[in-house]
């Protein structure tokens, strides 16, 4: 099956940190990729779609120059989030489209700021 | 944006029970997948279903996407400790590329 990976599982940074979260799909390539973002008991929220080359396209509400989005390959899309604070604390998860409607995610990134 | 309710929002139910979930819209959508999330772990995609009125089985689980491919349902029979987790479904619209997600089960089952 298709296989997504996210490097770190976990990290914890000081405030007014940067922290780069890496998202990769192991075994086929991904013109595009998801960066969500997920509070504790709650669902998915979508901050970014990602597109092989080219800019991310945001959600509203998701500040572009705090969440820098990169995807410089088919199987590669990285996430960094700048001058981190604690309100950033979440469990970050990644996914690659494979067909026109399969969507596989990523194990996800625990970020705590302290 | 489009709302996807799930209910129940929480079910705990004995082994050996049979359970549904719900995933309602009053969105269309061109596909509808459900996915399985453990604690700290991403989710795990269980099924897609394109066609309205489809069924999908997936040995104890049924899945069906209503006929106006605006609601789904998640049937478990004979629910065993395993299928513990968070149930999400999620929608895709007609030439959109984002899949919504719909606000989540979370499901014990109690041996």
């Amino acid at each position: 099956g298709a296989v997504v990976s996210q490097h770190p599982s976990w990290v914890i940074c000081k405030s007014g940190t940067s922290v780069k979260i890496e998202c990769r799909s192991l075994d086929f390539q991904a013109t595009t990729m998801f960066w969500y973002r997920q509070f504790p008991k709650q669902s998915l929220m979508l901050m970014a779609t990602s597109n092989e080359g080219s800019k991310a396209t945001y959600e509203q509400g998701v500040e572009k120059d705090k969440f820098l989005i990169n995807h410089a390959s088919l199987t590669l899309s990285t996430l960094t989030v700048t001058s981190a604070h604690p309100e950033d604390s979440s469990f970050y998860i990644c996914s690659a489209r494979l067909l026109s409607y399969e969507q596989y995610f990523g194990p996800g990134t625990r970020l705590t700021v302290t | 944006t489009q709302l996807l309710e799930q209910s129940p929002q929480f079910l705990s139910i004995q082994e050996g029970e049979n359970l549904t979930v719900y995933c309602n819209s009053s969105s269309v959508f061109s596909s509808l997948q459900w996915y399985r999330q453990e604690p700290g772990e991403g989710p795990v995609l269980l099924v897609t279903v394109v066609t309205g009125g489809e069924v999908k089985k997936l040995k104890r689980l049924t899945f069906q996407f209503g006929d106006a491919r605006k609601d789904s349902s998640l049937h478990i029979t004979a629910a065993q400790p395993g299928d513990t987790g968070l149930y999400l479904c999620a929608g895709r619209n007609f030439g959109n590329e984002k899949l919504t997600f719909g606000t989540g089960t979370r499901l014990t089952i109690i041996p």
